[in-house]
């Protein structure tokens, strides 16, 4: 069975703070994908980034940043310099790479993230 | 560019109603998904079909029938809605490739009264 847990349920930062959302994973398969969601105030779902099992060369966005550690089964997002604009709920969420998983998508419980100006 | 389509964007039913969720996709994506969001539990897969005429159960799948006549449709109905129902509904389409994205579209809140 695959689990994701973010462990933080809210996080509330003032403007121009760096803010890390932390996301562990549980899986037994060799391959997987890792992914990120933003879900901002008006509900939609939005695709941020996708990691592979085998590549775990971290990524910078701008002002977005993630850190894939297989060692400790961890895909963090870090935001530099936050904005009112980041303030969202973020999901992780994981997917079994073997023909049989049909693309299912497990998603942690999310973080709601508040930016205060 | 429409990507997933949900229809109606809001409802309120009372408990025993039916009613049927509407999920279109233009992306000619061979996977569709149905999840429910409640707050605090992220995004829990209903049902979920791999190509036209095959669907299959997911995490969550009492009180709720889906069918996918068409490649491009993907229908979640409740036959007798009861209040642990009322949620956000979000549709998402993939391709069948492991490492794309699934693609979402913008929720349909229902209310069970």
């Amino acid at each position: 069975a695959q689990k994701v847990t973010q462990a933080q349920t809210e996080i509330s930062v003032v403007e121009k703070e760096d803010v890390t959302l932390d996301c562990v994973y549980e899986t037994r398969d060799t391959t997987y994908y890792l992914f990120w969601y933003k879900q901002p105030p008006s509900g939609e779902l939005v695709f941020l980034i996708r990691r592979n099992s085998f590549d775990e060369q971290n990524e910078i966005s701008g002002r977005y940043s993630w850190n894939f550690q297989k060692s400790t089964s961890s895909f963090n997002f870090t935001i530099t310099a936050s904005q009112v604009v980041d303030s969202a709920v973020y999901f992780c969420a994981l997917r079994a790479g073997g023909g049989t998983s049909y693309g299912k998508l497990t998603f942690g419980q999310g973080t709601i993230l508040t930016v205060h100006p | 560019n429409a990507g997933v389509t949900q229809t109606p964007k809001f409802r309120v039913l009372k408990t025993g109603q039916s009613m049927t969720l509407l999920c279109a996709q233009d992306m000619n994506h061979e996977y569709m998904y149905w999840y429910r969001q409640d707050p605090g539990m992220g995004l829990r897969l209903i049902h979920y079909s791999v190509g036209e005429g095959t669907t299959a159960k997911g995490e969550v799948p009492d009180g709720y029938n889906v069918s996918r006549l068409k490649k491009q449709n993907f229908l979640l109905g409740l036959e007798s809605a009861a209040p642990s129902q009322t949620s956000v509904y979000f549709c998402a389409s993939s391709p069948r490739r492991p490492n794309q994205p699934q693609h979402f579209g913008d929720g349909t809140r229902l209310s069970i009264l």
